[in-house]
């Protein structure tokens, strides 16, 4: 069966960096777009970035471009963000996510982990 | 950015009832929305996509239907387990965008 499990989160200073991972199982890891989806405490859900199957192509919600850097390892079925320069709005649950599509990415998202906490607070 | 909108905000009802949950889009998405269900704690989890299709797993009770910038979730009659909030989530215009959520909470 799927199995999505980010690790990686805490609490970090304003400006501060953090990596999340997220470890994939249980389907052809090189095969599908993953994404990043966060939610903020008590609040909706907001897509934060996607890659390829391949890492070829990176997009990014404009609340995170040029601070947050999304890759993958196929090797090692491991998923990546990469946050710098964070700041208190973004704390939230961060998910990864597997798209629903092989191959081209169809931007639904079929299997979520069980999201990992970053907290942003001096 | 396409912006969705929920309603109601929460539906209060009983199991065994018909849930209709609605999702209205800023401008036209086609066919391109999908509903997850989140229970508290808990991930998303997809039940609908391109407007009418169930995913892997989900029961018949849950059905979509819509197109353009109005689309309807039914949970033809709700089950213990049903009681959650349903975000619905847009792919036609780049960036993908969720809607603020309906709970469907017990009466």
């Amino acid at each position: 069966q799927v199995q999505l499990v980010e690790s990686g989160g805490g609490v970090v200073q304003p400006g501060g960096s953090l990596r999340l991972s997220c470890a994939a199982s249980g389907f052809t890891f090189s095969s599908y777009g993953m994404h990043w989806v966060r939610q903020a405490p008590g609040k909706g859900l907001e897509w934060v970035a996607f890659i390829r199957y391949d890492g070829s192509n990176k997009y990014y919600a404009d609340s995170v471009k040029g601070r947050f850097t999304i890759s993958r390892d196929n090797s090692k079925n491991t998923l990546y963000l990469q946050m710098n320069s964070l700041r208190a709005e973004d704390t939230a649950v961060y998910y990864c996510a597997k798209d629903l599509s092989a191959g081209d990415a169809s931007y639904y998202f079929d299997y979520w982990g069980q999201g990992t906490l970053v907290t942003v607070s001096s | 950015e396409i912006v969705l909108t929920q309603s109601p905000a929460t539906l209060s009802l009983s199991p065994g009832e018909r849930a209709t949950l609605s999702c209205r889009a800023s401008q036209s998405v086609s066919s391109y929305l999908a509903w997850y269900q989140q229970k508290p704690g808990q991930a998303p989890r997809l039940l609908i996509y391109d407007a009418s299709n169930r995913a892997t797993g989900i029961p018949a009770r849950f059905s979509g239907s819509g197109s353009g910038t109005d689309f309807t979730l039914t949970i033809s009659s709700l089950e213990p387990e049903d009681f959650a909030v349903y975000y619905c989530q847009q792919r036609s215009n780049w960036p993908p965008t969720f809607g603020p959520g309906t709970k469907v909470d017990i009466k």
